[in-house]
Protein backbone atom coordinates (compact mmCIF):
# COMPACT_ATOMS: atom_id res chain seq x y z
CA UNK A 1 0.00 0.00 0.00
CA UNK A 2 0.64 4.00 0.00
CA UNK A 3 3.12 5.28 2.81
CA UNK A 4 4.99 8.23 3.24
CA UNK A 5 8.17 8.01 5.73
CA UNK A 6 9.47 11.38 7.46
CA UNK A 7 12.51 10.42 8.83
CA UNK A 8 12.79 13.26 11.86
CA UNK A 9 10.80 12.48 14.41
CA UNK A 10 11.94 15.80 16.29
CA UNK A 11 13.92 19.00 15.30
CA UNK A 12 15.42 21.68 17.80
CA UNK A 13 16.68 24.85 16.11
CA UNK A 14 17.43 28.20 16.32
CA UNK A 15 16.04 31.56 15.46
CA UNK A 16 17.24 32.19 11.41
CA UNK A 17 18.47 28.14 11.13
CA UNK A 18 18.10 26.63 8.07
CA UNK A 19 15.65 24.25 8.14
CA UNK A 20 15.15 20.54 6.38
CA UNK A 21 12.36 17.59 6.60
CA UNK A 22 13.09 14.89 4.96
CA UNK A 23 10.01 12.90 3.37
CA UNK A 24 10.16 9.53 0.60
CA UNK A 25 6.93 8.16 -0.48
CA UNK A 26 6.17 4.73 -1.67
CA UNK A 27 2.89 4.54 -4.09
CA UNK A 28 1.79 3.73 -7.28
CA UNK A 29 0.39 5.89 -10.00
CA UNK A 30 1.81 9.30 -9.83
CA UNK A 31 0.71 10.84 -6.34
CA UNK A 32 -0.62 14.47 -5.01
CA UNK A 33 2.14 15.23 -2.29
CA UNK A 34 1.19 17.60 0.71
CA UNK A 35 2.71 18.97 3.40
CA UNK A 36 0.54 19.49 6.20
CA UNK A 37 1.21 22.13 9.22
CA UNK A 38 -0.52 21.63 12.73
CA UNK A 39 -0.14 24.16 15.50
CA UNK A 40 -0.78 23.13 19.07
CA UNK A 41 -3.96 22.84 20.29
CA UNK A 42 -5.36 23.24 16.15
CA UNK A 43 -6.17 20.75 13.78
CA UNK A 44 -3.88 20.09 10.78
CA UNK A 45 -4.03 22.80 7.85
CA UNK A 46 -2.45 22.93 4.20
CA UNK A 47 0.41 24.80 3.94
CA UNK A 48 1.14 23.10 0.04
CA UNK A 49 1.01 20.60 -2.51
CA UNK A 50 2.70 19.48 -5.46
CA UNK A 51 0.52 17.25 -8.39
CA UNK A 52 3.68 16.50 -11.09
CA UNK A 53 7.81 15.82 -11.54
CA UNK A 54 10.05 18.86 -10.54
CA UNK A 55 6.89 20.97 -9.44
CA UNK A 56 7.81 23.75 -6.20
CA UNK A 57 5.01 24.02 -3.94
CA UNK A 58 5.87 27.02 -1.58
CA UNK A 59 4.43 28.88 1.34
CA UNK A 60 5.24 31.20 4.03
CA UNK A 61 8.73 31.07 3.67
CA UNK A 62 8.72 27.11 3.18
CA UNK A 63 9.04 25.36 0.04
CA UNK A 64 9.22 21.68 -1.50
CA UNK A 65 10.05 20.00 -5.04
CA UNK A 66 8.67 16.98 -6.36
CA UNK A 67 11.29 14.70 -7.30
CA UNK A 68 10.06 11.55 -8.92
CA UNK A 69 13.00 9.73 -9.83
CA UNK A 70 14.31 10.11 -5.51
CA UNK A 71 10.49 9.65 -4.57
CA UNK A 72 10.87 12.33 -2.36
CA UNK A 73 9.54 15.73 -1.28
CA UNK A 74 11.54 17.27 1.61
CA UNK A 75 10.32 20.59 3.31
CA UNK A 76 12.88 23.60 3.54
CA UNK A 77 12.70 27.10 4.61
CA UNK A 78 15.82 29.05 4.89
CA UNK A 79 15.24 31.32 7.90
CA UNK A 80 12.78 29.88 10.54
CA UNK A 81 11.11 31.61 13.09
CA UNK A 82 9.86 30.97 16.34
CA UNK A 83 6.03 30.67 15.49
CA UNK A 84 6.94 28.26 13.02
CA UNK A 85 7.18 26.13 16.22
CA UNK A 86 4.27 23.28 14.97
CA UNK A 87 3.96 19.53 13.53
CA UNK A 88 4.77 19.05 10.13
CA UNK A 89 3.18 16.26 8.09
CA UNK A 90 4.28 15.05 4.53
CA UNK A 91 1.30 13.03 2.85
CA UNK A 92 0.33 12.00 -0.29
CA UNK A 93 -3.25 11.09 -2.35
CA UNK A 94 -2.77 8.65 -5.19
CA UNK A 95 -6.55 9.12 -5.71
CA UNK A 96 -8.49 12.28 -4.64
CA UNK A 97 -10.79 10.35 -2.06
CA UNK A 98 -7.79 9.29 0.56
CA UNK A 99 -4.71 11.03 2.14
CA UNK A 100 -2.13 8.94 3.62
CA UNK A 101 -0.17 10.91 6.56
CA UNK A 102 4.05 10.33 7.14
CA UNK A 103 4.48 10.05 11.51
CA UNK A 104 4.88 14.23 11.50
CA UNK A 105 7.96 16.05 12.76
CA UNK A 106 7.79 18.40 15.48
CA UNK A 107 9.79 21.54 15.08
CA UNK A 108 10.89 23.59 18.21
CA UNK A 109 12.32 27.14 17.56
CA UNK A 110 14.06 28.43 20.15
CA UNK A 111 14.24 32.44 19.92
CA UNK B 1 -16.50 31.10 11.52
CA UNK B 2 -15.39 27.34 11.48
CA UNK B 3 -16.29 25.29 9.07
CA UNK B 4 -15.64 22.10 10.70
CA UNK B 5 -16.70 21.43 14.31
CA UNK B 6 -16.27 18.82 17.06
CA UNK B 7 -17.91 17.73 20.36
CA UNK B 8 -17.34 17.48 22.69
CA UNK B 9 -13.60 18.87 22.74
CA UNK B 10 -12.72 16.40 25.76
CA UNK B 11 -14.34 13.14 27.22
CA UNK B 12 -13.39 11.05 29.74
CA UNK B 13 -14.97 7.51 30.43
CA UNK B 14 -13.97 4.08 31.60
CA UNK B 15 -13.19 0.67 29.84
CA UNK B 16 -16.44 -0.72 28.56
CA UNK B 17 -18.29 2.57 28.11
CA UNK B 18 -20.23 3.71 25.38
CA UNK B 19 -18.89 6.80 23.53
CA UNK B 20 -20.52 9.05 20.28
CA UNK B 21 -18.05 12.15 18.77
CA UNK B 22 -19.84 14.24 16.89
CA UNK B 23 -18.72 16.59 13.57
CA UNK B 24 -20.27 18.93 12.00
CA UNK B 25 -19.25 20.20 8.47
CA UNK B 26 -20.66 24.00 7.04
CA UNK B 27 -18.25 23.43 3.69
CA UNK B 28 -20.84 22.11 1.89
CA UNK B 29 -18.23 19.20 1.12
CA UNK B 30 -19.26 15.83 0.15
CA UNK B 31 -16.04 13.83 1.57
CA UNK B 32 -15.96 13.56 5.68
CA UNK B 33 -13.39 11.29 7.25
CA UNK B 34 -12.45 10.53 11.33
CA UNK B 35 -8.81 10.01 12.30
CA UNK B 36 -6.91 9.27 15.26
CA UNK B 37 -3.77 10.95 16.32
CA UNK B 38 -1.29 8.87 18.35
CA UNK B 39 2.81 9.98 18.56
CA UNK B 40 4.60 7.96 16.36
CA UNK B 41 1.85 7.03 13.72
CA UNK B 42 0.87 10.53 12.81
CA UNK B 43 -2.53 10.67 11.38
CA UNK B 44 -4.33 7.66 10.89
CA UNK B 45 -7.58 6.91 9.01
CA UNK B 46 -10.52 5.31 11.02
CA UNK B 47 -13.52 5.72 8.66
CA UNK B 48 -14.90 8.20 5.75
CA UNK B 49 -18.32 8.70 3.57
CA UNK B 50 -19.05 10.35 0.36
CA UNK B 51 -22.69 11.23 1.42
CA UNK B 52 -25.41 10.93 3.73
CA UNK B 53 -25.56 7.29 4.95
CA UNK B 54 -22.39 5.60 3.34
CA UNK B 55 -19.52 4.66 5.15
CA UNK B 56 -16.04 3.51 3.79
CA UNK B 57 -14.15 1.60 5.75
CA UNK B 58 -10.49 3.55 6.67
CA UNK B 59 -6.84 1.79 7.25
CA UNK B 60 -7.92 1.42 11.13
CA UNK B 61 -11.23 0.12 11.64
CA UNK B 62 -11.62 -1.80 14.36
CA UNK B 63 -13.53 -1.21 17.72
CA UNK B 64 -15.10 1.92 15.76
CA UNK B 65 -18.60 2.38 14.25
CA UNK B 66 -18.96 5.36 12.14
CA UNK B 67 -22.35 6.91 10.80
CA UNK B 68 -23.03 9.59 8.21
CA UNK B 69 -26.51 11.36 8.49
CA UNK B 70 -26.51 14.37 6.36
CA UNK B 71 -24.39 15.96 4.28
CA UNK B 72 -23.45 18.34 7.15
CA UNK B 73 -22.75 15.50 10.33
CA UNK B 74 -20.76 12.28 10.83
CA UNK B 75 -20.61 10.30 14.22
CA UNK B 76 -18.08 8.11 15.47
CA UNK B 77 -19.21 5.31 17.43
CA UNK B 78 -16.69 3.63 20.36
CA UNK B 79 -19.50 0.68 21.75
CA UNK B 80 -16.94 -1.15 24.34
CA UNK B 81 -14.10 1.62 24.26
CA UNK B 82 -10.88 0.04 25.53
CA UNK B 83 -7.50 2.01 26.99
CA UNK B 84 -6.26 1.18 23.63
CA UNK B 85 -8.64 3.78 22.23
CA UNK B 86 -6.91 6.65 24.17
CA UNK B 87 -6.20 8.97 21.67
CA UNK B 88 -7.12 12.72 20.03
CA UNK B 89 -9.52 12.11 17.03
CA UNK B 90 -9.72 14.45 14.78
CA UNK B 91 -12.81 14.87 11.59
CA UNK B 92 -11.99 16.64 8.21
CA UNK B 93 -13.94 17.36 5.55
CA UNK B 94 -13.02 17.55 1.55
CA UNK B 95 -14.19 18.78 -1.60
CA UNK B 96 -13.23 15.79 -3.94
CA UNK B 97 -13.86 16.47 -7.37
CA UNK B 98 -13.49 20.20 -6.38
CA UNK B 99 -11.21 22.62 -7.53
CA UNK B 100 -8.95 22.43 -4.49
CA UNK B 101 -8.07 18.82 -5.12
CA UNK B 102 -8.13 16.65 -2.21
CA UNK B 103 -7.62 19.21 0.20
CA UNK B 104 -8.98 18.37 3.52
CA UNK B 105 -10.76 20.69 6.23
CA UNK B 106 -9.93 19.36 9.89
CA UNK B 107 -11.76 20.47 12.86
CA UNK B 108 -10.17 21.36 15.95
CA UNK B 109 -10.30 17.70 17.63
CA UNK B 110 -11.64 15.79 20.60
CA UNK B 111 -9.19 14.60 23.45
CA UNK B 112 -10.67 11.14 24.57
CA UNK B 113 -9.36 9.49 27.85
CA UNK B 114 -10.41 5.61 28.25
CA UNK B 115 -9.78 4.78 31.73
Amino acid sequence: GDSVTQTEGQVALSEEDFLTIHCNYSASGYPTLFWYVQYPGEGPQLLFRASRDKEKGSSRGFEATYDKGTTSFHLRKASVQESDSAVYYCALSAGNEKITFGAGTKLTIKP
Amino acid sequence: EAAVTQSPRNKVTVTGGNVTLSCRQTNSHNYMYWYRQDTGHGLRLIHYSYGAGNLQIGDVPDGYKATRTTQEDFFLLLELASPSQTSLYFCASSDVGGPNYAEQFFGPGTRLTVL
